[in-house]
């Protein structure tokens, strides 16, 4: 299984909006309404910020959000903020035979 | 307050063998499914294993299935992965993480982490 298709790097403007992508295929991304994103700051573990494609746990900012269309979702952080400069990672479950896959993980640098 | 606290990492030679544990505490262990996700050095993250509640249904990935063994004992909140046949692409950095019913398919909690090293 391989990992899915993130941009390697995505900058913006404190204050501006930006979207990461995640392109998987119709056996993982496409196929399940299971995707989630990870934020991970350096030397930390990786902080849940949403799931189902578009829901956040509890404590999450409404900055974050996400969305799915076909075999690609989408996570955007509008009012970008410095503390959001950190590595993102999608995940999709893609079937109990394969468990879950994750992303090839974005840098977000706050510009 | 729910912790997932990792341990057993360490510096090990191809072709070795190390067992790590997660001990959890603060939410009701056996009522979730656990994980275990690794991170290489400067890499991305890679599932590893899942284990459900009641250890009925374990999954693992291509690239360890045969050499890890995942398990777990609810009556001491521990979640275990037994690791053979240790190579040096299995360097990283191993989180548990939870799975919760309500957040379904995602990983809502995970442990500090624990480093196993495989080299010479």
């Amino acid at each position: 299984q391989s990992a899915l298709t993130q941009p390697a790097s995505v900058s913006g403007s404190p204050g501006q909006s930006i979207t990461i992508s995640c392109t998987g295929t119709s056996s993982d991304v496409g196929s399940y309404n299971l995707v989630s994103w990870y934020q991970q700051h350096p030397g930390k573990a990786p902080k849940l910020m949403i799931y189902e494609g578009s829901k956040r746990p509890s404590g999450v900012s409404n900055r974050f959000s996400g969305s799915k269309s076909g075999n690609t979702a989408s996570l955007t952080i509008s009012g970008l903020q410095a503390e959001d400069e950190a590595d993102y990672y999608c995940c999709s479950y893609a079937g109990s035979s394969t468990g879950y896959v994750f992303g090839t993980g974005t840098k977000v640098t706050v510009l | 307050e729910v912790q997932l606290v990792e341990s057993g990492g360490g510096l090990v030679k191809p072709g070795g063998s190390l067992r790590l544990s997660c001990a959890a505490s603060g939410f009701t262990f056996s009522s979730y499914s656990m994980n275990w996700v690794r991170q290489a050095p400067g890499k991305g993250l890679e599932w590893v294993s899942s284990i459900s509640s009641s250890s009925s249904y374990i999954y693992y990935a291509d690239s360890v299935k045969g050499r890890f063994t995942i398990s777990r004992d609810n009556a001491k909140n521990s979640l275990y992965l037994q690791m053979n046949s240790l190579r040096a692409e299995d360097t990283a950095v191993y989180y548990c993480a939870r799975v919760s019913e309500l957040v379904p398919a995602a990983f809502d909690y995970w442990g500090q982490g624990t480093l196993v090293t495989v080299s010479s």
